[in-house]
Order: C-alpha cells, then sequence, then structure tokens
C-alpha cells in the first residue's frame, strides 16, 4: 500500500554541520507534508509543514523541501546542534483528517 | 495552559484486563486523536474526532474505543487487553476544522504494558 518512508534510519552529524533528513512518499494525493521532532521520552514535536502547492518554506534553522515529480521531502539543518539529536518523523496528511507518518530517522549530533 | 495532558504515564495491565487511558487539551481544539508507536515504528493513528459527539476510525482501531462527549476529553478505552497493544500511546489535538490544515500538538504519552 501506499506509505510515508525514510531514506536511512540513522543520522550522524557533526555539531555545526548541516544535517539532510530525507523522506519518500507514495501518495501523489497527499497535499500537506509535516516534519515532527521526537526527543526521548517526549510526544512529537511539531517542526514545519509545507502544502503540495509549495515546493520549499523555511523557519528558524530549518528548510522543507517539496519534490512532487519525484516524491520526495527532506528537512535540512544548519549548523546543527546537541539539542537537535532527536528521532525525526515526516507525514502526509490528504486533507481527510488522516495523518501518516514514516518509520523515523534517529540523529545524532557528534561534539 | 497546559496544552495536551495524558494520565497515566505508565500502565501495566494482565491480559483480558480493561483500562481507560485520559487524554484532556485546553485549546479549545476540535480536532483530537489517539495514535500508538511502537518500537522502530512511526505513530500509527487509532481513532479520531473532529468535534463532540463525532469520532471515526484510523488505521489500527481494533480493540480499541473511544467518545468525544465534550471539547476538552478523548479517552481511548481498551476493551479487552492483549499483549499486542504493549505500546506507547499518543494523543493529539488541533485547531483545524477541515483535515490536518494546522500543526497537531502531541501529549507527553502513556507508556502501557499488558503481560
Amino acid at each position: 500500500g501506499e506509505s510515508v518512508g525514510l531514506h536511512l534510519p540513522t543520522l550522524s552529524v557533526q555539531e555545526g554541520d548541516n544535517s539532510i533528513i530525507n523522506c519518500a512518499y507514495s501518495n501523489s494525493a497527499s497535499d500537506y507534508f509535516i516534519w515532527y521532532k521526537q526527543e526521548s521520552g517526549k510526544g512529537p514535536q511539531f517542526i514545519i509543514d509545507i502544502r503540495s502547492n509549495m515546493d520549499k518554506r523555511q523557519g528558524q534553522r530549518v528548510t522543507v523541501l517539496l519534490n512532487k515529480t519525484v516524491k520526495h521531502l527532506s528537512l535540512q539543518i544548519a549548523a546543527t546542534q546537541p539539542g537537535d539529536s532527536a528521532v525525526y518523523f515526516c507525514a502526509e496528511n490528504k486533507n481527510d483528517y488522516k495523518l501518516s507518518f514514516g518509520a523515523g530517522t534517529t540523529v545524532t549530533v557528534r561534539a | 495552559n497546559a496544552g495536551v495532558t495524558q494520565t497515566p504515564k505508565f500502565q501495566v495491565l494482565k491480559t483480558g484486563q480493561s483500562m481507560t487511558l485520559q487524554c484532556a487539551q485546553d485549546m479549545n481544539h476540535e480536532y483530537m486523536s489517539w495514535y500508538r508507536q511502537d518500537p522502530g515504528m512511526g505513530l500509527r493513528l487509532i481513532h479520531y474526532s473532529v468535534g463532540a459527539g463525532i469520532t471515526d476510525q484510523g488505521e489500527v482501531p481494533n480493540g480499541y474505543n473511544v467518545s468525544r462527549s465534550t471539547t476538552e476529553d478523548f479517552p481511548l478505552r481498551l476493551l479487552s487487553a492483549a499483549p499486542s497493544q504493549t505500546s506507547v500511546y499518543f494523543c493529539a489535538s488541533s485547531s483545524s476544522r477541515q483535515g490536518i490544515a494546522n500543526e497537531q500538538f502531541f501529549g507527553p504519552g502513556t507508556r502501557l504494558t499488558v503481560l
């Protein structure tokens, strides 16, 4: 069936470097995409979202890119900090109240 | 403003027992939902509600019941607990009225173990 997935389950990045987390989706009907951050023992926290009529959106130190041609979503974190260590999830919505999550990428920041 | 609160934080049940996971939000959000998270997996939607008196099934509804008598509360009931329901349960809410158009706020989770 259709699903949202992440390319890599883990990512190790040097503090201060930029991080890129990737996500592939297969449902071309999805029109809303979200990135969440989940720290150990906590609930997911909203980072940034993007609608299908956009291809880029920027927030504070984060940028989300959407490539609808290849059904690819990415989250870029600038100047990665130790506090960025967490599991990152992408999720999609088809404007039907149901949010579908990918399996997550664990980001570890090396000092 | 407490956001989304969940109780209990931890719970151990024996197979066949029933219990209710509580969820409350003080943001006057219309949309509320329940997810379960299993190791190495993303969150899966169990049930959701778009307003008081309105509920619907998500991806994995079997073995769970919900009701929404008020805007603030959205309890999740396990009718007869099974080991396969061992998981971490998250409640979330959103102000969206048409689909999930706005960010969802998640509670801290309830870690449930069924023996």
